[in-house]
């Protein structure tokens, strides 16, 4: 079936550093891909996504670029906060059924000033 | 805003009890859902719903009911509770279905179950 595989955390930056996140995917079609972040003590909201292979989500700074070929979809900031200290999931849409979302481990940030 | 509301948020339970973990969304969303969070596992889809009265099974659905009245609240019953059951539950609702829009989770329930 469908999965997502991310990198085992924590991952440990300072301040100003540039964040790689990698993802990596198995499906049998053309899921559509997402970022989710989650703060301590709170619910996981959508950090970004993209639909189709080549397409690129982004915001607050962080990037990510739809790879079918490789079938990746790596996390990118190019510096970060203290403020980014989060655990960030990615996820996939089952392709059989497009009321599902199959979610990663999750990776756990922590950016040190 | 409230935006996706769950009750409660700590709960503590012996082995065999039941209970019901509320979710309640007021942005008229159709769609909704519920996770549990595990230690390096990620989150698991329990059970979830594309609209008044249809519900349908996720990945790990065994031990659990929901039920869906109304478009705004989607309750999960644990029958009978077990201790594989200890974990974190997530409500999460969406405009439409879960690939196309953007979920919006509550700030989950931590069950323990002794």
């Amino acid at each position: 079936g469908d999965s997502v595989t991310q990198m085992e955390g924590p991952v440990t930056l300072s301040e100003e550093a540039f964040l790689t996140i990698n993802c990596t995917y198995t499906a049998t079609g053309y899921p559509s891909l997402f970022w989710y972040v989650q703060y301590p003590g709170e619910g996981l909201q959508l950090l970004l996504k993209a639909t189709k292979a080549d397409d690129k989500g982004s915001n607050k700074g962080f990037e990510a670029t739809y790879r079918k070929e490789t079938t990746s979809f790596h996390l990118e900031k190019g510096s970060v906060q203290v403020s980014d200290s989060a655990v960030y999931f990615c996820a996939l849409s089952d392709v059989g059924n497009t009321d599902k979302l199959i979610f990663g481990t999750g990776t756990r940030l922590q950016v040190f000033p | 805003n409230a935006g996706v509301t769950q009750t409660p948020k700590f709960q503590v339970l012996k082995t065999g009890q039941s209970m019901t973990l509320q979710c309640a969304q007021d942005m008229n969303h159709e769609y909704m859902s519920w996770y549990r969070q595990d230690p390096g596992m990620g989150l698991r889809l329990i059970h979830y719903s594309v609209g008044a009265g249809i519900t349908d099974q996720g990945e790990v659905p065994n031990g659990y009911n929901v039920s869906r009245s109304t478009t705004e609240d989607f309750p999960l019953r644990l029958l009978s509770a077990a201790p594989s059951q200890t974990s974190v539950y997530f409500c999460a609702s969406s405009y439409t279905t879960a690939n196309t829009g953007e979920l919006f989770f509550g700030e989950g329930s931590r069950l323990t179950v002794l």
